[in-house]
Order: structure tokens, then sequence, then C-alpha cells
């Protein structure tokens, strides 16, 4: 267990629908990542925050949105869902700002149908 | 085009084996991490490697950062089949992103 809560484990939903993703880091971690996971592009960091701001950005979609609120829990929100959106999508968390110790929950597997 | 790539893409031994696998990239990063994941699972962080010419150990598994920063290997001494998984390196291009390669999947057989 590595301390990273994500909820919903599972999640279907149809295209075009809107979805929020849950993370809850491990306490004491001020940073939170979100990543997307599918099989032909592999693992994507798609956005970064650290005390509840933004600090990097990867492949996040305009549609996708995320915040880290004032009890440092994130939630990734993903709007007008396509096929192509299904995937794992997994957050990380570490003390520092840096991801040199980051750990991963267990994911969100996402099918949008 | 990847920043990050790892080789092989698969490999399956039998238990007892030693193997190496490989990440490699035409940037400088100014460090290297090596992540294990299982299926239903998170990536679980290996080690991190900063330094160039970095040799670091972990039981069975010894991580080396290259010289110029460019690339790393990862070697399993004796493998067992609880080393089954995907390996991914990961990295930071920049102070603003968070690269990881498409994975070695590992396969150890009894």
């Amino acid at each position: 267990d590595s301390g990273v809560t994500q909820t919903p484990k599972h999640l279907i939903t149809a295209t075009g629908q809107r979805v929020t993703l849950r993370c809850s880091p491990r306490s004491g971690d001020l940073s939170v990542y979100w990543y997307q996971q599918s099989l032909d592009q592999g693992l994507q960091f798609l956005i970064q925050y650290y005390n509840g701001e933004e600090r990097a950005k990867g492949n996040i979609l305009e549609r996708f949105s995320a915040q880290q609120f004032p009890d440092l829990h994130s939630e990734l929100n993903l709007s007008s869902l396509e096929l192509g959106d299904s995937a794992l999508y997994f957050c990380a968390s570490s003390v520092e700002g840096q991801g040199f110790k980051a750990f991963f929950g267990q994911g969100t597997r996402l099918t949008v149908v | 085009t990847q920043l990050l790539e790892q080789s092989p893409q698969f490999l399956s031994i039998q238990e007892g084996e030693n193997l190496t696998v490989y990440c490699n990239s035409s940037s400088v990063f100014s460090s290297l991490q090596w992540y294990r994941q299982e299926p239903g699972e998170g990536p679980v962080l290996l080690v991190t490697v900063v330094t160039g010419g970095e040799v670091k150990k972990l039981k069975r598994l010894t991580f080396q950062f290259g010289d110029a920063r460019k690339d790393s290997s990862l070697h399993i001494t004796a493998a067992q089949p609880g080393d089954t998984g995907l390996y991914l390196c990961a990295g930071r291009p920049t102070l603003r992103s968070f690269v990881f390669g498409p994975g070695t999947r590992l396969s150890v057989l009894p």
C-alpha cells in the first residue's frame, strides 16, 4: 500500500460525458502528479500540483483540468469524453516537488463506451 | 519520438538467469528513475540516480547512470519469478515535465 488513494477504481461512462477522478496523497506529501497510461502511449505525464499551485504541465488536453485543494487532495476532471480517453489514470504524490520519491496510487481505470 | 527509449521491449528468461535492460536518450537528464509496475498496480519507485557514472545496488538489482547522463541500465542477478513486471525508466527533461520510457516487460519463468 503506497498510501496514495484514488477513487473510483473503475469508471465506465459514455462518450461526451464528464467525470471527476479523485486522489488523496500520502499524509504530509505536498505534491500531486497525474498520469495517463494507455497501451499505445505508455505512461504520459499530465500535470503536477505543489501545495495548491500548478507546478508543471505535460500532455494534458484542454478538455482535461485538475486542481489541488487546501487539504491537498486533488481532482482530475475529464470532459467531452472520447473513446480514446479510455485509459488508466494514475495519481502520484511526493513530499517535495521534484518527483524524486513519488508514490503512485493504484489508478482509476476509465472506460469510455 | 520518445525522449526515453528502452530495450529490449520484452524479455522472457528462466529463473536464475542474469539480465540487463537499458534506458537511452539523446538528451541529458539531471536524474533518472527506475520503476517496476505489476499488472493492476501503480509503478513502484526502485531507485533514483543523479550523478553521472553512479552505480546503485538494491539487493540483486544494480543500476548504473551513464557518464554523460543520457543513459542508464538495470542489471538483475539470479532473476526470480517475483521480479516479473514492467520496468520503466523516467526522467525530467525540463524542470516542468516528466517523461517515462515505454518499458521493458520482463517475465521470469520458474
